[in-house]
Order: structure tokens, then sequence, then C-alpha cells
């Protein structure tokens, strides 16, 4: 299958600091990109789309202004998380489509904010 | 709005049983199906994509069908085997290959050798 690099696997940051997370389509040019946010036992909960050269569409009730997207190229979509809080810990997973329709999935961020 | 539902949540089997999981989805007017595999801290694997036009996908021992009429999808998976041990997510893209994906609760399998 197509592969979608998410980097880093793991953060540790410090409460009020940001953090920048990153999601290549390798293998494909990518015009729309996902991001979840998974809690533990849960599903993943759709957080913004991201299209190439134009805004992120955020889904309801979350922070546009907390959670910065930018999608620059067809290959590479960040997530900056701004001002991390303790409760911004969690797994941050990406998705790119191919043009297949089919969903490839990133390896996933632990971000623990202390 | 559509909800996909997964029956059982959790599932345990000794090894060589096959696995049935199920998933149900509300609204049959999907454009496709996918269902993954997420193994403890890690991202998702695709298995199977089936569109909607579909009845079914086989990969390997996997296999999945689709009845969209009744809002129902099987994931199959023959001969289990510890290694099989992870949650498996079905999901559905709604109405157009545009659309954002909805993700069933998942099921934990837990195959015992």
């Amino acid at each position: 299958g197509a592969v979608v690099s998410q980097h880093p696997s793991w953060v540790i940051c410090k409460s009020g600091t940001s953090v920048k997370i990153e999601c290549r389509s390798l293998d494909f040019q990518a015009t729309t990109m996902f991001w979840y946010r998974q809690f533990p036992k849960q599903s993943l909960m759709l957080m913004a789309t991201s299209n190439e050269g134009s805004k992120a569409t955020y889904e309801q009730g979350v922070e546009k202004d907390k959670f910065l997207i930018n999608h620059a190229s067809l290959t590479l979509s960040t997530l900056t998380v701004t001002s991390a809080h303790p409760e911004d810990s969690s797994f941050y997973i990406c998705s790119s489509r191919h043009p297949n329709t089919e969903a490839f999935f990133g390896q996933g961020t632990r971000l623990t904010v202390v | 709005k559509q909800e996909v539902t997964q029956i059982p949540a959790a599932l345990s089997v000794p090894e060589g049983e096959n696995l049935v999981l199920n998933c149900s989805f509300t609204d049959s007017a999907i454009y496709n199906l996918q269902w993954f595999r997420q193994d403890p801290g890690k991202g998702l694997t695709s298995l199977l994509l089936i569109q909607s036009s579909q009845r079914e996908q086989t990969s390997g021992r996997l296999n999945a069908s689709l009845d969209k009429s009744s809002g129902r999808s099987t994931l199959y998976i023959a001969a289990s085997q510890p290694g099989d041990s992870a949650t498996y997510l079905c999901a559905v893209r709604q109405g157009a290959a545009g659309n954002k994906l909805t993700f069933g609760g998942g099921t934990r399998v837990l195959v015992k050798p």
C-alpha cells in the first residue's frame, strides 16, 4: 500500500510551548489530507480537512487558532498545536486520500504535554 | 447523519478459528467502505477497500462483504493467528469521493495461542 509518513512518532513538550507534526504523502500527490485525534480505547475523531493551497476546514468544536494546519504542497501537511496544555495530550494521526479514494494513514504522533 | 457501529466491541478466540467482524451503517448512500487494522500505539493499516458497486473484496486470508441496501459489511479472517490480534476499524465514505470518512468504534481482537 501507499506510504504516509508522520513525524515525530512521539513528543514531550512543556505546557505553553508549540509543537509541529508533519505528515508526508510519499507515493502520491494528495490535494486533501485529514487530521484526526484519538483518545485511549476510542475511535478516531476528525479534527480538520487540510486542502492544498487553501484554508483548512475544521470540524465543529475544534479551535482553528489552537490547531494550525498548513498544506503548502501536494505532499506535505503540518499540524501545529499552539500553546499546548496537558489536556492537548493525545494521539494525533494524519491521513492522505489516494486518487483511487483509498485512505492511507500515518504512524501517528503521541503528544504528551507536561 | 451517518452512524457506523461495530459489534462486538471485543472478541477473543483460540488460534485457528475463523474471525467474523461486523460493521453496520445507517445511511446506505455510501461511496465506499474501508477496513483498517490498528495495533496499539500505531497508525491505521488499510486492509480492504470496497467500492459501493462491489459486493466483496478478498486479500489473502481476509474477505470483506458489502450489502449496501441493508447497511452492513462483514470482515472474515480465516484461520486466525496470534499476529491477527489488533483493533479492526471500518469506515464509510459518504456519497462522493471527496467526502470524509465516518469510523465505527472498532473491534478489539485477541487471538490466543
